[in-house]
């Protein structure tokens, strides 16, 4: 199957500090990038939904401002977590979706720990 | 009420039983995604069905459209399939997750 390569595969970071995170797809051109969010023992959560070229579509709840998405070409998403806080702590994970069928393509995820 | 719900939501099993991971939901669907997250946590999609059945190797997935209702099947479970099941139906490519159901086979 397609390989979509995220990068960092976990990163800690003081608070108040940003984190970039990576979401390559390797093999195919990916239109559509989706950004989630899980806490522990609970759901992924979609954050923001990115389309190559334009502005990123945010979930109710999440902040545009603090979780900046860009997507800038077919076969990269990223997603920055500005002034990061303690509460921002959480596995983020990115899925791709390529122009050809409906596929799910995960991302390894991203461990994010702010201390 | 949660809009996707597993059942069970953990199964201990022990080498070579059959296994069965169900999943209901009420939002409206074209398409239904099995997902596989192991302890690292990295995602890996295992079906993707709109209807009827898929059958990779060990693994089952089949769908009722009309019941809203999906099953996750395993033959000769072995303990390297220990790990969390995500049921996530979707439109238009935006998916909700169920909460998993975390898996264990014992050798």
């Amino acid at each position: 199957g397609a390989v979509v390569s995220q990068h960092p595969s976990w990163v800690i970071c003081k608070s108040g500090t940003s984190v970039k995170i990576e979401c390559r797809s390797l093999d195919f051109q990916a239109t559509t990038m989706f950004w989630y969010r899980q806490f522990p023992k609970q759901s992924l959560m979609l954050m923001a939904t990115s389309n190559e070229g334009s502005k990123a579509t945010y979930e109710q709840g999440v902040e545009k401002d603090k979780f900046l998405i860009n997507h800038a070409s077919l076969t990269l998403s990223t997603l920055t977590v500005t002034s990061a806080h303690p509460e921002d702590s959480s596995f983020y994970i990115c899925s791709a979706r390529d122009t050809e069928n409906t596929e799910a393509f995960f991302g390894q995820g991203t461990r994010l720990t702010v201390v | 009420k949660n809009e996707v719900e597993q059942s069970p939501q953990n199964l201990t099993a022990q080498e070579g039983e059959f296994i069965t991971i169900n999943c209901s939901y009420s939002v409206g669907i074209s398409a239904l995604h099995w997902l596989q997250q192991h302890p690292g946590g990295g995602i890996v999609s295992l079906f993707m069905l709109s209807s009827g059945k898929k059958k990779h190797g060990r693994l089952i997935a089949t769908i009722n459209i009309q019941e809203k209702h999906s099953s996750l099947h395993i033959t000769a479970s072995h303990p390297r399939d220990s790990a969390v099941y995500i049921c996530a139906p979707g439109s238009n490519y935006k998916l909700t997750f169920g909460k998993g159901t975390l898996l264990t086979v014992n050798p």
